[in-house]
């Protein structure tokens, strides 16, 4: 099956940093991918959606310029936590379909972000 | 706009036995629904997707049910094993143009030996 890798595994910063995560399909190409954030027994809740070549779209509360999302090729998509603070400590996951007629996703690993 | 209840947070089970999780959904019948599992500290793993035409889909021990008009899908894991502990995700198309899913906060398994 198709892979998405995602690092950091786990990241430590303090207050006010900026933390970047990536995300890179190993062996497809992703012209969408999604960004997730998850809060300890809750639900992945969407914060944007990542398109190669254009800006991202972000949902309803999500800051887009707090959280920074790149997609700048095929098979790689960041997100920047721009001076992070502890309330944005947070497990955040990426995915992204193998194809356009594909409904299943693909997940990275995801990132434990923690912000002292 | 769609919700999804997984009215279980927790199933604990004996080894040998099928685990049955229950996924609700309001709103609109979606065109597909589908299963994955979470492990701690790990992205969610598709296991299992069934379309609204389908009454059940079966993959190994899994078998999944779809019932549109109650609006409710069945996950049943049968002769379970401690392997089988984890979280179990419903989830279902937003409706949106980009494809995204939403999710259901998940039913966590355990299964005892």
């Amino acid at each position: 099956g198709a892979v998405v890798s995602q690092h950091p595994s786990w990241v430590i910063c303090k207050s006010g940093t900026s933390v970047k995560i990536e995300c890179r399909s190993l062996d497809f190409q992703a012209t969408t991918m999604f960004w997730y954030r998850q809060f300890p027994k809750q639900s992945l809740m969407l914060m944007a959606t990542s398109n190669e070549g254009s800006k991202a779209t972000y949902e309803q509360g999500v800051e887009k310029d707090k959280f920074l999302i790149n997609h700048a090729s095929l098979t790689l998509s960041t997100l920047t936590v721009t001076s992070a603070h502890p309330e944005d400590s947070s497990f955040y996951i990426c995915s992204a379909r193998s194809g356009t007629t594909n409904e299943k996703l693909f997940f990275g690993s995801g990132t434990q972000l923690s912000v002292l | 706009s769609q919700k999804i209840e997984q009215n279980s947070e927790a199933l604990n089970i004996q080894e040998g036995k099928t685990a049955t999780l229950t996924c609700n959904y309001t709103n609109y019948s979606p065109a597909y629904l589908q299963w994955y599992r979470q492990d701690p500290g790990r992205g969610p793993v598709f296991l299992l997707l069934i379309r609204e035409n389908e009454k059940e889909k079966r993959k190994e021990r899994l078998k999944v049910t779809f019932d549109t008009t109650l609006k409710q899908s069945l996950f049943h894991i049968t002769a379970s094993q401690p392997a089988d502990s984890a979280t179990y995700l419903c989830a279902l198309p937003s409706g949106g143009s980009q494809g995204n899913l939403i999710f259901g906060k998940g039913t966590k398994l355990s299964v005892k030996p």
